[in-house]
């Protein structure tokens, strides 16, 4: 069975950073790309960043461009999302997703809440 | 910026048909957007019912459907049961690993 398990959220100020993992198992994790979505309290969902099977070609949405950066360990079978500079806006529940092709999303982590707040 | 509309709410009866559509605020959706369809409980993560227009995810029934309806996608559930009732987002593949999400559709089943 595929698992995503999300870690790394919590309360910080604002202007602060945060890193977010996702440990995958259950899977040959270098096959797939990897994206993280995040939805804000009582709001809908929201596609922030995009990863590649293989690391190599990246994207993000622009309200967390130059300020969030995607990466993936795939020794470690694990996804990263390292945010800096947060604000209030970015405060939500940060879900991974397991890539079933280039072109649609499969599994789901849990999720992981982060809240940005002084 | 591109917008993906979805109804904001359907009732339906339990047995009963509902579809939803997916579309674009300027544009038709066509099979190239790979539509895929999300259902997500209260308090739970989403999951993945329906991509590549009307392939189901592994463990979802057949009363879900996924379709182009004219210049929408649409996803029609036959045969609505209690636990059906949830949110429901199209998510369009822009490339480039680009994905943008619909606004979502609440679903009643009363």
């Amino acid at each position: 069975e595929v698992q995503l398990l999300e870690s790394g959220g919590g309360l910080v100020q604002p202007g602060g950073s945060l890193r977010l993992s996702c440990a995958v198992s259950g899977t040959i994790f270098s096959n797939y790309a990897m994206t993280w979505v995040r939805q804000a309290p009582g709001k809908g969902l929201e596609w922030v960043s995009h990863i590649s099977n293989s690391g190599d070609k990246t994207n993000y949405v622009e309200s967390v461009r130059g300020r969030f950066t995607i990466s993936r360990d795939n020794f470690k079978n694990t996804l990263y999302l390292q945010m800096n500079s947060l604000r209030a806006e970015d405060t939500a529940i940060y879900y991974c997703v397991k890539g079933k092709s280039p072109n649609a999303l499969d599994i789901w982590g849990q999720g992981t809440m982060v809240t940005v707040s002084s | 910026q591109t917008v993906v509309t979805q109804e904001p709410s359907f009732s339906v009866s339990p047995g009963g048909t509902v579809t939803l559509t997916c579309g674009l605020s300027s544009g038709s959706v066509s099979a190239n957007y790979y539509p895929s369809w999300c259902q997500q409980t209260p308090g739970q993560a989403p999951r993945t019912l329906i991509y590549n227009t009307n392939t189901r995810s592994s463990g979802v029934p057949d009363r879900f459907s996924g379709s182009i309806l004219g210049n929408k996608a649409a996803l029609t559930i036959t045969g609505a049961q209690a636990d059906d009732e949830s949110d429901y987002y199209c998510v369009l593949y822009m490339g480039g690993g680009i994905f943008v999400f619909g606004t979502g559709t609440k679903v009643t089943v009363l």
